[in-house]
Formats: C-alpha cells, sequence, structure tokens
C-alpha cells in the first residue's frame, strides 16, 4: 500500500483480556518495527523484522509479549494478559534496506 | 548501551525567528542521522536525514552533523506557528542493521 496500516486505531480492553495490534507495511519494505510510546514519552524499540524473521527482540518488556510477521509483510503484536501499564500508543514503522523509517498512525491501547 | 540525547524543552521561539534543536549521541558507528517531527497526537513523520558530515539543507530546513564530536543538529530558519511540534532525533544502532535508536524529543513552541 501506499503508506503503513495500522489496525485498530483504538483499543480499550479489559485488564488481564489478550489483544491483537495488526501492521501492513509499505508493499517492497522487508523491514518493519515496532515501538511503543507512553503518554509525553519517546519511542521504546520492542522488536525488529527482517522479512519473517525477528532478528532483534530485545525490546519486548515480558513473555507477555509477542509478534509475528506472515508472507514477509503484515505483523500481528500479540500482547497476552494486559496491565495497565501496557496502556500506550504502539507504532509500526517500515523501511527498505537503509531508509528512514515510515510510522503508520499507531494503534491506541487503554488497558481499564 | 546506545544512546541519543535531546533537550525536552520546550525551546520556544518567536515567530520568523530561526529554533536550533540538538542532538548527541554515544555510539561512534553510527553513519547516519534522522530527523522526525511529531505533532501532538500525531505519529512521527520523517523530515530530514543526514549522512556526511557537514550540512545539508531541505528548504527552510538545515540538518548539521559533526561526527567528531558526535553531535547532530537541526536548524529551521523563519520559524512559523505551524512548526509547533516535538522533534524527534534518531540515529541507527550500528549493529549491522537499521534499527534506530530515538531521543527523547524536543518540544518546539513558536508564538507568534
Amino acid at each position: 500500500g501506499a503508506g503503513v496500516s495500522q489496525s485498530p486505531s483504538n483499543k480499550v480492553t479489559e485488564k488481564g483480556k489478550d489483544v491483537e495490534l495488526r501492521c501492513d507495511p509499505i508493499s517492497g519494505h522487508t523491514a518493519l518495527y515496532w515501538y511503543r510510546q507512553s503518554l509525553g514519552q519517546g519511542l521504546e524499540f520492542l522488536i525488529y523484522f527482517q522479512g519473517n524473521s525477528a532478528p532483534d527482540k530485545s525490546g519486548l518488556p515480558s513473555d507477555r509479549f509477542s509478534a509475528e510477521r506472515t508472507g514477509g509483510s503484515v505483523s500481528t503484536l500479540t500482547i497476552q494478559r494486559t496491565q495497565q501499564e501496557d496502556s500506550a500508543v504502539y507504532l509500526c514503522a517500515s523501511s527498505s534496506a537503509t531508509g528512514g523509517y515510515t510510522f503508520g498512525s499507531g494503534t491506541r491501547l487503554t488497558v481499564v | 548501551q546506545k544512546e541519543v540525547e535531546q533537550n525536552s524543552g520546550p525551546l520556544s521561539v518567536p515567530e520568523g525567528a530561526i529554533a536550533s534543536l540538538n542532538c548527541t549521541y554515544s555510539d561512534r558507528g553510527s553513519q547516519s542521522f534522522f530527523w522526525y517531527r511529531q505533532y501532538s497526537g500525531k505519529s512521527p513523520e520523517l523530515i530530514m536525514f543526514i549522512y556526511s558530515n557537514g550540512d545539508k539543507e531541505d528548504g527552510r530546513f538545515t540538518a548539521q552533523l559533526n561526527k567528531a564530536s558526535q553531535y547532530v543538529s537541526l536548524l529551521i530558519r523563519d520559524s512559523q506557528p505551524s512548526d509547533s511540534a516535538t522533534y524527534l532525533c534518531a540515529g541507527p544502532f550500528s549493529g549491522g542493521y537499521n534499527k534506530l535508536i530515538f531521543g527523547a524529543g524536543t518540544r518546539l513552541a513558536v508564538h507568534p
């Protein structure tokens, strides 16, 4: 597609529920990244995909977080047993091999 | 720990003035830097990138990179109220792939 598409744009969930966040990168971009941004904070790296593999998942906060990418395209970030501290904007970005990132519009997750 | 440091601001400048945003980084291996602009409630958008020492100009924006001193800056000439946003500096982790480490951002306020 023309840009990075993320869904849903907003998600309110109850504490303890699982959520799935979706990212559809720019066509042809082999690299895909997940970041999160808490209110008033900077961008926190979560995971990086090159193709379908994840050479760097060092930013995932706990084993409740997981992500996959299929067909070198769409990626899903899953958070199990959500906690209130998981509330943030989750941003997906894609890039060519050496270029800057293009970000999606993000998913605002609120855990109540 | 690879770090990118920015003054959080706010940096307040009058309309028409030059805004100077600065960033320092710790990874001497970083070869390229990116400046992103983030309006409140929106996702970051790429405005400038620089790979070489010296200056790079694009319209009212000038990026400056000094690898010896490990700093990068962004100058905005003829600042406009529409430039009011948070500016994020980002440099790639030199571990062999294009992972961006973001600074916390500097909030710029341009007042009429």
